[in-house]
């Protein structure tokens, strides 16, 4: 069993939908992160929490420590939102990270 | 300020050669860790270097290495090459020490083949 698990797995969207990636968690961690991938492979970083919830304009991340469960979720969705999801654990020494499997998102206009 | 540059950006290799990959963090970043990326086991974590100090090393055979100069750039070497290097390695700089909660700043990532 991985120790970050997402899902799922693919995601199909009609533009203007609301969509969820989720992200489950069995190891401790310091801090959960939402990072998007593009083709070409750069990774932008879209959040970094500990408790509670952040947005950030369409984009909303929620995490449940007690359940180790963190969701980001996409509002009003486009095109542009295609990307690859990646939901990552960073743990309590050093910077390192364990990575999800990735979702790959897909907004069709 | 400039992001994480990584250089070269592509990269072609014979099996048994070595290579070596260069990440210059954004500038007053003291961590940079390394990852490779393949489609079969997507992103794995291989090293962290903060002061010139490796501080975590993931589950990479000895073949790949790393370190970090005074100026906190960093380079890995992967040492005699084997087809499943193939990947796109990775770097991230972190202003802070760690404890977890710094935000990775990513480069753009070399893609090395080995043919």
């Amino acid at each position: 069993k991985n120790e970050v698990e997402q899902s799922p797995q693919n995601l199909t969207a009609q533009e203007g939908e609301f969509i969820t990636i989720n992200c489950s968690y069995s190891v401790g961690i310091s801090a959960l992160h939402w990072l998007q991938q593009h083709p070409g492979g750069g990774i932008v970083s879209l959040f970094m929490l500990s408790s509670g919830k952040k947005k950030h304009g369409r984009l909303i991340a929620t995490i449940n420590i007690q359940e180790k469960h963190s969701s980001l979720h996409i509002t009003a969705s486009h095109p542009r939102d295609s990307a690859v999801y990646i939901c990552a654990g960073s743990m309590e020494y050093g910077n390192k990270l364990v990575f999800g499997a990735g979702t790959i998102l897909r907004v069709k206009s | 300020k400039a992001g994480v540059t990584q250089t070269p950006r592509y990269l072609i290799k014979t099996r048994g050669q070595q290579v070596t990959l260069s990440c210059s963090p954004i500038s007053g970043h003291r961590s940079v860790s390394w990852y490779q990326q393949t489609p079969g086991q997507g992103l794995q974590f291989l090293f962290e270097y903060f002061s010139e100090t490796q501080r975590n090393k993931g589950n990479f055979p000895g073949r790949f290495s790393g370190r970090q100069f005074s100026n906190s750039r960093s380079e890995m070497n992967v040492s005699t090459l084997e087809l499943g290097d193939s990947a796109l390695y990775l770097c991230a700089s972190s202003l802070g020490a760690g404890g977890g909660y710094n935000e990775q700043f990513f480069g753009p990532g070399t893609r090395l083949t080995v043919l």
